[in-house]
């Protein structure tokens, strides 16, 4: 099936951009999701990103696009300890398919 | 890695019936599980929460008497879609402990 990886965990210092990384096998892939998941809540959408581009900016969010690669990322720029949680990468070819995740990186801002 | 485990994988179902989910985590403990609806072509939606031995909570919007949770044990979720509509037809995906996903469930209501 198609699969969707990230790295597990990623370390910044308050006031550093972070950049999550995440690769994916579906070729077909059309939209792709980051998610944040903050300790004992759900999921909450940061952004999303349509195959067709390659960037997409959202006050300090910043999405890659690398569909030669199959690869996307988040770029956080002024991190905040606010920051800290988990983030999914997740995706789908659109129709009635169900979106694949990534198992997610944890971000940890050290003040 | 800890493995989350739904059933069933899809299902039909008349209108006016009902329709029970599992949610079960395989080798670890899940003290919260998370329940999501993805309609077509749309995002992850979060249902509601639900902490093992307490009632969940459910988000704005989602009718608590209608979608029925239940999370008895730490091992088991269940989602009851009681007297499903059309409009019920989705992908229900339960999520433990945060980061953990099951493979989701497809329900259409005819």
């Amino acid at each position: 099936g198609e699969d969707v990886e990230q790295s597990l965990f990623l370390s910044v210092r308050e006031g550093d951009s972070s950049v999550i990384n995440c690769t994916y096998t579906d070729s077909s892939s059309t939209y792709l999701y980051w998610y944040k998941q903050e300790p004992g809540a759900g999921l909450q959408l940061l952004t999303y990103i349509f195959s067709n581009m390659d960037m997409k900016q959202d006050q300090r969010l910043t999405v890659l696009l690398n569909k030669k690669d199959k690869h996307l990322s988040l770029r956080i720029a002024d991190t905040q300890t606010g920051d800290s949680a988990i983030y999914f990468c997740a995706e789908t070819n659109s129709g009635n398919t169900p979106l694949v995740f990534g198992k997610g990186t944890r971000l940890s801002v050290i003040a | 890695g800890a493995v989350v485990s739904q059933h069933p994988s899809r299902v039909i179902c008349k209108s006016g019936t009902s329709v029970k989910i599992e949610c079960r985590s395989l080798d670890f403990q899940a003290t919260t599980m998370f329940w999501y609806r993805q309609f077509p072509k749309q995002s992850l939606m979060l249902m509601a929460t639900s902490n093992e031995g307490s009632k969940a909570t459910y988000e704005q919007g989602v009718e608590k008497d209608k979608f029925l949770i239940n999370h008895a044990s730490l091992t088991l979720s269940t989602l009851t879609v009681t007297s499903a509509h059309p409009e019920d037809s989705s992908f229900y995906i339960c999520s433990a402990n945060e980061q953990y996903f099951g493979p989701g469930t497809r329900l259409t209501v005819t």
